[in-house]
C-alpha cells in the first residue's frame, strides 16, 4: 500500500475520443509523475508536475496533457485517442528521492 | 542519453534456487539506481535502491550492488520462493531530475 490511488482502474474508449485519468498523491507529496507502460514494456515517462507546474516532459505529443491541483492530486488528459495509446498508465508521487506508484489505470482503445 | 538494459526473460527457476537478473546502465554523472517489482495486475513497488557507487541495496532477501566500474546493478537472491514470481524492472534516475528511466523488465517464474 503506497498511499497513491488512481481512478478508474480500467477504461475502454473509442479511437478519437478523449480520456481523463486521475491520481491522488500520498499525503504531503508535492511532485507527481505520469508513466505509460505498454504491454510487455517498461514504463515510459510522460511528464512531471511540481507544485502545479509542469516540470519535465518525455517524448509524448501535446495531446497528452496534465494538471496538478493545490492538494497535489493530478489528472492526465489524452485527446484524440489512438489505438497505440492502449496501455497501463501509472502515477507516481514523491517528496525527495523516492517515488511511490499507484496501481495504474488500464486504458484500452478500440 | 541515459538508458537501462536488463536481461530478457522469462527466467524460470525452482523454489530455493539462486537468482541473478542482470542490469547495466548508461548515464552521465552520478545516477541513482533502483529495482522495482510488479506483481500481476498491480503497479510498481520499490524493491531496493542505491544512490552512489559501491552502495548495496537490500530488501526481502534481494540484493544489488551499484558497480560504477562495470555500470551494473545486478539483482540477486540466494533462495527464491514461489511468491517471488513477478516482473522485475531495473531503473535509474539521473542527476537533478526525478524522472525514472526503466528497463524493459524481466519476468521471473518460480515453480515449487
Amino acid at each position: 500500500e503506497t498511499g497513491v490511488t488512481q481512478s478508474p482502474t480500467h477504461l475502454i474508449k473509442t479511437r478519437g475520443q478523449q480520456v481523463t485519468l486521475r491520481c491522488s498523491s500520498q499525503s504531503g507529496h508535492n511532485t507527481v509523475s505520469w508513466y505509460q507502460q505498454a504491454l510487455g514494456q517498461g514504463p515510459q515517462f510522460i511528464f512531471q508536475y511540481y507544485r502545479e507546474e509542469e516540470n519535465g516532459r518525455g517524448n509524448f505529443p501535446p495531446r497528452f496533457s496534465g494538471l496538478q491541483f493545490p492538494n497535489y492530486s493530478s489528472e492526465l488528459n489524452v485527446n484524440a485517442l489512438e489505438l497505440d495509446d492502449s496501455a497501463l498508465y501509472l502515477c507516481a508521487s514523491s517528496l525527495g528521492s523516492e517515488a511511490f506508484f499507484g496501481q495504474g489505470t488500464r486504458l484500452t482503445v478500440v | 542519453g541515459n538508458s537501462v538494459t536488463q536481461m530478457e526473460g522469462p527466467v524460470t527457476l525452482s523454489e530455493e534456487a539462486f537468482l541473478t537478473i542482470n542490469c547495466t546502465y548508461t548515464a552521465t554523472g552520478y545516477p541513482s539506481l533502483f529495482w522495482y517489482v510488479q506483481y500481476p495486475g498491480e503497479g510498481l513497488q520499490l524493491l531496493l535502491k542505491a544512490t552512489k557507487a559501491d552502495d548495496k541495496g537490500s530488501n526481502k532477501g534481494f540484493e544489488a550492488t551499484y558497480r560504477k566500474e562495470t555500470t551494473s546493478f545486478h539483482l540477486e537472491k540466494g533462495s527464491v520462493q514461489v511468491s517471488d514470481s513477478a516482473v522485475y524492472f531495473c531503473a535509474l534516475r539521473g542527476d537533478n531530475t526525478d524522472k525514472l528511466i526503466f528497463g524493459t523488465g524481466t519476468r521471473l517464474q518460480v515453480f515449487p
